[in-house]
């Protein structure tokens, strides 16, 4: 079967200090897989991608690396703010015949402590 | 450009009852997606319109249905609700739903069913 999990459901962080979320993933198919970010009363917002060619992918104060001996996806925050207080979602992506499949995992809140 | 909106934000309703919401993509997205989310089940896809055509399905009874328009606006319905069926409902849209492209989501329509 596929899955997408996470192995902690909140995170408390210190402002200033980075902060890592971690995604396991079960189907090792997964074409490529997305980070987003869900503030509170808002839908999710696009953070960064990774394609599953890929170890590494760095954007602004964000990387992702995926890990695909293990199946891990993990998003690094760095120099955390109170604005990247949220849920973060990772999700995969698989590519079917003319579909794609996104599958979400159940979501990490993080809180930034000030 | 216009983010992706929906409607009505807040929704009441009772058991047996049917609700229909709705979503307008950003100006120029053809690919509209529409995912239930709650607390114990984290984000699940229910399906995806394109030009009209329901081009991806997620595993969802048949009370759950949907629609778009020719201007890309999409609707979706659900029928004989349940108490189960309380959640955030999303729509996302993107230019053509394929490949890594960033889907844009709404704030959503929170259901409670009473």
């Amino acid at each position: 079967g596929e899955s997408v999990g996470l192995h902690l459901p909140t995170l408390s962080v210190q402002e200033g200090d980075n902060s890592i979320i971690n995604c396991a993933y079960s189907n090792s198919a997964s074409d490529y897989f997305i980070w987003y970010k869900q503030e509170s009363g808002k839908g999710p917002q696009f953070i960064i991608d990774i394609r599953s060619n890929m170890d590494k992918r760095q954007g602004q104060r964000v990387t992702v690396l995926l890990n695909k001996t293990v199946k891990h996806l993990s998003l690094q925050i760095a120099a955390t703010q109170p604005g990247d207080s949220a849920v973060y979602f990772c999700a995969e992506v698989l590519r079917g015949f003319g579909n794609e499949k996104l599958t979400f995992g159940t979501g990490t809140r993080l809180t930034i402590i000030p | 450009k216009a983010g992706v909106t929906q409607t009505p934000r807040y929704l009441i309703k009772t058991r047996g009852q049917q609700v229909t919401l709705s979503c307008s993509p950003i100006s120029g997205h053809r690919s509209v997606s529409w995912y239930q989310q709650t607390p114990g089940q984290g984000l699940q896809f229910l399906f995806e319109y394109f030009s009209e055509t329901q081009r991806n399905k997620g595993n969802f009874p048949g009370r759950f249905s949907g629609r778009q328009f020719s201007n890309s606006r999409s609707e979706m319905n659900v029928s004989t609700l349940e108490l189960g069926d309380s959640a955030l409902y999303l729509c996302a849209s993107s230019t053509r739903g394929r490949g890594q492209e960033t889907q844009y989501f709404g704030p959503g329509t929170r259901l409670l069913v009473l």
